[in-house]
């Protein structure tokens, strides 16, 4: 079982990016195949953004492609989100996860709440 | 993109009975794609169920999941305190990953 830690600013202007990390312990990143980001909101609920594959290729949600970049750092065993032009309806407490498209889904970190604010 | 639509958005029932929250899918789907997660306040998902019928690691065998086609139900055989809580469902089969927007399950 891998334990995740998602860090980053809390607070993001809006037009902004907003750019996350997630630290991965108890294993290799390059160990488990698929690395996700979602995120939640009272009134959208759960909302997938996207993930990366170790290898390194990428899916995102449509709702969000033009927006959204998620990379890996092995050397650090973490990945990252980055999300383009923020307005407030990008505020949400936002996961990183195991699992994906076709993959098992598990572990979550704790998650990290962003407001999109001036 | 497949929606996920769950019922009862509430479900009130007391310490040891049984819940049967059900999740349905706006067109078929395969049933190796369809999780279930518990969320409690201030606390991430956790997975309980996979490939609709699989128990992740450390759920309790008071869980189930089953259904295929459209349909899918997480049962609990038998409330526990710990039960309580929100759950959601999951379909990850395809882009986009969904999830439904959730069955509170509470104290009657």
């Amino acid at each position: 079982q891998v334990r995740l830690q998602e860090s980053g600013p809390g607070l993001v202007k809006p037009s902004g990016t907003l750019s996350l990390t997630c630290a991965v312990s108890g294993g290799s990143i390059i160990a488990n195949n698929w690395w996700s980001w979602v995120r939640q909101t009272p009134g959208k609920g759960l909302e997938w953004i996207g993930e990366i594959f170790h290898g390194g290729s990428t899916n995102y949600n449509p709702s969000l492609q033009s927006r959204v970049t998620i990379s890996l750092d092995m050397s650090k065993n973490q990945f990252s989100l980055n999300l383009t032009s923020v307005t407030a309806a990008d505020t949400a407490v936002y996961y990183c996860a195991t699992g994906g498209i076709r993959g098992r889904p598990g572990d979550w970190g704790q998650g990290t709440l962003v407001t999109v604010s001036s | 993109e497949v929606v996920l639509t769950q019922s009862p958005g509430t479900l009130s029932l007391s310490p040891g009975e049984r819940a049967t929250l059900s999740c349905r899918a706006s067109q078929r789907v395969a049933t190796s794609y369809i999780a279930w997660f518990q969320q409690k306040p201030g606390q991430a998902p956790r997975v309980l169920i996979y490939g609709s019928s699989y128990r992740a690691s450390g759920t309790p065998d008071r869980f189930s999941g089953g259904g295929s086609g459209t349909d899918f139900t997480l049962t609990i055989s038998g409330l526990e305190p710990e039960d309580f809580a929100v759950y959601f469902c999951q379909y990850y089969g395809s882009s986009p990953i969904t999830f439904g927007a959730g069955t509170k399950v509470e104290i009657k």
